[in-house]
C-alpha cells in the first residue's frame, strides 16, 4: 500500500517568515494530494489540495508543489502568522480511495 | 451546514472491556471513513464505506474491531475486547466522493483511553 513520509516533524519560525513542509509518497498511481491542518482537540481540516495533472497550486499565502517524477510534494506558507500554528498533515490517495496520511509536522509561529 | 458529529468525545475503559463510537456524517455524503489517530501520529485509515458497503477494511484489526453503516447514513465502530494499544483518537470523516472534490470532512473525534 501507499507509504507517505513527512518532514520535518517540528518546525519553528518567526512571524512573517516562510515555512516549508515536504512529503514523499511511494505509489506512483497516487493522483490526489491534500494538506490538512489540525488544531488542538479538533479534527483535521483541508487547507489545500493538488491533483497529479497539476504541478503547482496557490491559495493566498499557501501553495503546494508536486513533482510526480520524484514522487514528492511540498507545502509552502508565506508571511506566517501566529494563527498558522498547528499540526499539518500531508496525504496521498488514488482517486480519493485509501487516503494515507503522513506523520504530521507541528508548526510553531513565534510572534 | 452541520458538520460530522461524533460521540462520545471521551471514553475511559479498562483493557478487555468493550466500547462503541457513533458517527453521523454530513447529510448527502455517500462515503464515510473511520481513522485511528495515535498521539503524535497521522490518522490511519481503519475502514471506508461507500453508502452502506465496505470499500476498504484492509487495516481494520478484525479480531477485535468491527464497524457498520446501516442504511448508508450513521455508523458505529466497536472495539471488543480493548487493548492498551487501542488508546487513540477515533476520527470519523465523510466526503461527497464526486470527481471535483476529494475533501474529507472530519469530526472532532472520540478520544479513547484504555487502562
Amino acid at each position: 500500500g501507499e507509504n507517505v513520509e513527512q518532514h520535518p516533524s517540528t518546525l519553528s519560525v518567526q512571524e512573517g517568515d516562510s515555512a516549508v513542509i515536504k512529503c514523499t509518497y511511494s505509489d506512483s498511481a497516487s493522483n490526489y494530494f491534500p494538506w490538512y491542518k489540525q488544531e488542538l482537540g479538533k479534527g483535521p481540516q483541508l487547507i489545500i489540495d493538488i491533483r497529479s495533472n497539476v504541478g503547482e497550486k496557490k491559495d493566498q499565502r499557501i501553495a503546494v508543489t508536486l513533482n510526480k517524477t520524484a514522487k514528492h510534494f511540498s507545502l509552502h506558507i508565506t508571511e506566517t502568522q501566529p494563527e498558522d500554528s498547528a499540526v499539518y498533515f500531508c496525504a496521498a490517495s488514488i482517486s480519493n480511495n485509501d487516503m494515507r496520511f503522513g506523520a504530521g509536522t507541528r508548526l510553531t509561529v513565534k510572534p | 451546514e452541520a458538520g460530522v458529529a461524533q460521540s462520545p468525545r471521551y471514553k475511559i475503559i479498562e483493557k478487555r472491556q468493550s466500547v462503541a463510537f457513533w458517527c453521523n456524517p454530513i447529510s448527502g455524503h455517500a462515503t464515510l471513513y473511520w481513522y485511528q489517530q495515535i498521539l503524535g501520529q497521522g490518522p490511519k485509515l481503519l475502514i471506508q464505506f461507500q453508502n452502506n458497503g465496505v470499500v476498504d477494511d484492509s487495516q481494520l484489526p478484525k479480531d477485535r474491531f468491527s464497524a457498520e453503516r446501516l442504511k448508508g447514513v450513521d455508523s458505529t465502530l466497536k472495539i471488543q475486547p480493548a487493548k492498551l494499544e487501542d488508546s487513540a483518537v477515533y476520527l470519523c470523516a465523510s466526503s461527497l466522493r464526486d470527481r471535483v472534490s476529494g475533501e474529507l470532512f472530519f469530526g472532532e473525534g472520540s478520544r479513547l483511553t484504555v487502562l
